[in-house]
């Protein structure tokens, strides 16, 4: 079965530095991969997707993050968080052409940014 | 454009009572999904439908029915509601049920069972 680790709970960070999040994913087959942030109170939003191609992918608000077929894994990425990031994230993953489309998710990742 | 709503914003039942959550898309979306999300579990899912009429188990059925009244509107049921389903709930919709589509969701449902 699928699962999703993501390797942080909670990461506190002062405005200015920069982010990464772990996320890795156990899963023989072709995934499609996504960032989810939930800001507080609010419902979770997209920050960026992965389907195919350039492994390298950039989201909204200044986010991006790598796919790395060989370690599994899509890391989340920020040069530099603003008060504004504070939020939970979440890594996703669906199998590529399965009929379900459901996605599996990480535990996610409390980020408290420090102004 | 109002998204995927979802009804009520909060709830409080006693053990045994039953309530339906309420959950509709205004995006002409095909599938849609229903999860829970607990404290440092992410968010599983329950039900989802992966069309009009068709509805299949999820990760964390049980305690749950649902029914997809039309293309928009897809509800949750606990007919008998438990503490251990004390939770927010969230509906979610995508234009197909395909691993690659993009799951947009609502605001979610707090519930809380005494």
């Amino acid at each position: 079965a699928q699962s999703v680790s993501q390797h942080n709970h909670h990461v506190i960070l002062s405005e200015a530095a920069s982010l990464e999040l772990g996320c890795n994913y156990s899963y023989g087959g072709t995934v499609n991969l996504f960032w989810y942030v939930q800001y507080p109170g609010q419902h979770l939003q997209l920050l960026l997707k992965y389907f195919s191609g350039d492994p390298l992918v950039k989201g909204i608000k200044g986010f991006e993050a790598e796919f790395i077929k060989s370690k599994f894994s899509f890391n989340l990425r920020k040069p530099s968080v603003q008060w504004s990031d504070t939020a939970e994230y979440f890594c996703a993953v669906t199998e590529r052409g399965g009929s379900q489309g459901n996605l599996i998710f990480g535990k996610g990742t409390k980020l408290s940014v420090k102004p | 454009n109002a998204g995927v709503t979802q009804t009520p914003k909060f709830q409080v039942l006693k053990t045994g009572q039953s309530m339906t959550l309420q959950c509709a898309q205004d995006m002409n979306h095909n599938s849609m999904y229903w999860y829970r999300q607990d404290p440092g579990m992410g968010l599983r899912l329950i039900y989802y439908s992966a069309s009009e009429g068709t509805t299949d188990k999820g990760e964390v059925p049980n305690g749950y029915n649902v029914s997809r009244l039309n293309k928009r509107e897809f509800s949750l049921r606990l007919e008998s509601a438990a503490p251990s389903q004390t939770s927010v709930y969230f509906c979610a919709s995508s234009m197909h049920s395909g691993g690659a589509e993009t799951q947009y969701f609502g605001p979610g449902t707090r519930l809380l069972v005494l």
